[in-house]
C-alpha cells in the first residue's frame, strides 16, 4: 500500500521560530509537492521537486524554502514563522516522468498554528 | 494565478439524489483529475480524464471534460451520507521540468441521511 507520511498532524510554533515540516514517501516517486490549504482558497502550490536536489517554485513560495537531499524525503522550511503562515500543509508525491497521466498521493496533512 | 474554480462552493442534497460539481480552469492541460477530502484529512484520488477524452465513468462517478470551454463536471449518482466531503478538481499542466497539479477551490458536499 502506497504511503506518504507527514511527521506531525498538529504543530504549534511561535512567531519568528524556524519550522521544519517533513514528508516521506515509500513509492520511489521522483515528484514531490508541498501545498497549503486555507478556507475558500483551496490548495495552493508552494514548491515542488522533480528529483533529488532539484526544486521549483510554485504559486506562493514567499516565506518558504525546501530541501530534497534524498529521494524519499521532501522538507518544507519556514525560515521565520509568521501568523499568516497558520494553515494546513499537505505533501504529495507522484510518479515520473512529465507527460504521464498519473495521480498524486497525499499525506494526512499538518495543521500548523503560529502564535 | 493558474488556479481553477469550482462551482458551487457548497452543495447540500438528500441521500439517493445525484450531485453535480463543476470545474473551470485556465491553461492547456495534459489531464484533469478529481480528488476527495474528508474533513481535516489528506486528499484521495477519485478519477482521471485525459485531454483527448470527453467522458469517463468509475462506479457511481461520471466525469466530463470540455477542453474548448476549459471546464469539467463530476457527477455522483445515488449519493450516500458517506459521500459527504470536499471535492477538488486538479489540472495536470505542462510546464517546467515536470507536470504539476493545480487545484481548484473545492466544493463542499453534504449528503443528508
Amino acid at each position: 500500500d502506497v504511503k506518504v507520511t507527514q511527521s506531525s498532524r498538529y504543530l504549534v510554533k511561535r512567531t519568528g521560530e524556524k519550522v521544519f515540516l517533513e514528508c516521506v514517501q515509500d513509492m520511489d516517486h521522483e515528484n514531490m509537492f508541498w501545498y497549503r490549504q486555507d478556507p475558500g482558497l483551496g490548495l495552493r502550490l508552494i514548491y515542488f521537486s522533480y528529483d533529488v536536489k532539484m526544486k521549483e517554485k510554485g504559486d506562493i513560495p514567499e516565506g518558504y524554502s525546501v530541501s530534497r537531499e534524498k529521494k524519499e524525503r521532501f522538507s518544507l522550511i519556514l525560515e521565520s514563522a509568521s501568523t499568516n503562515q497558520t494553515s494546513m500543509y499537505l505533501c504529495a508525491s507522484s510518479p515520473p516522468p512529465p507527460g504521464k497521466n498519473t495521480e498524486a498521493f497525499f499525506g494526512q496533512g499538518t495543521r500548523l498554528t503560529v502564535v | 494565478s493558474q488556479q481553477g474554480e469550482e462551482d458551487p462552493q457548497a452543495l447540500s442534497i438528500q441521500e439517493g439524489e445525484n450531485a453535480t460539481m463543476n470545474c473551470s480552469y485556465k491553461t492547456s492541460i495534459n489531464n484533469l483529475q478529481w480528488y476527495r477530502q474528508n474533513s481535516g484529512r489528506g486528499l484521495v484520488h477519485l478519477i482521471l480524464i485525459r485531454s483527448n477524452e470527453r467522458e469517463k465513468h468509475s462506479g457511481r462517478l461520471r466525469v466530463t471534460l470540455d477542453t474548448s470551454k476549459k471546464s469539467s463536471s463530476l457527477l455522483i449518482t445515488a449519493s450516500r451520507a458517506a459521500d459527504t466531503a470536499s471535492y477538488f478538481c486538479a489540472t495536470d499542466a505542462y510546464g517546467g521540468a515536470t507536470n504539476k497539479l493545480i487545484f481548484g477551490t473545492g466544493t463542499l458536499l453534504a449528503v443528508q441521511p
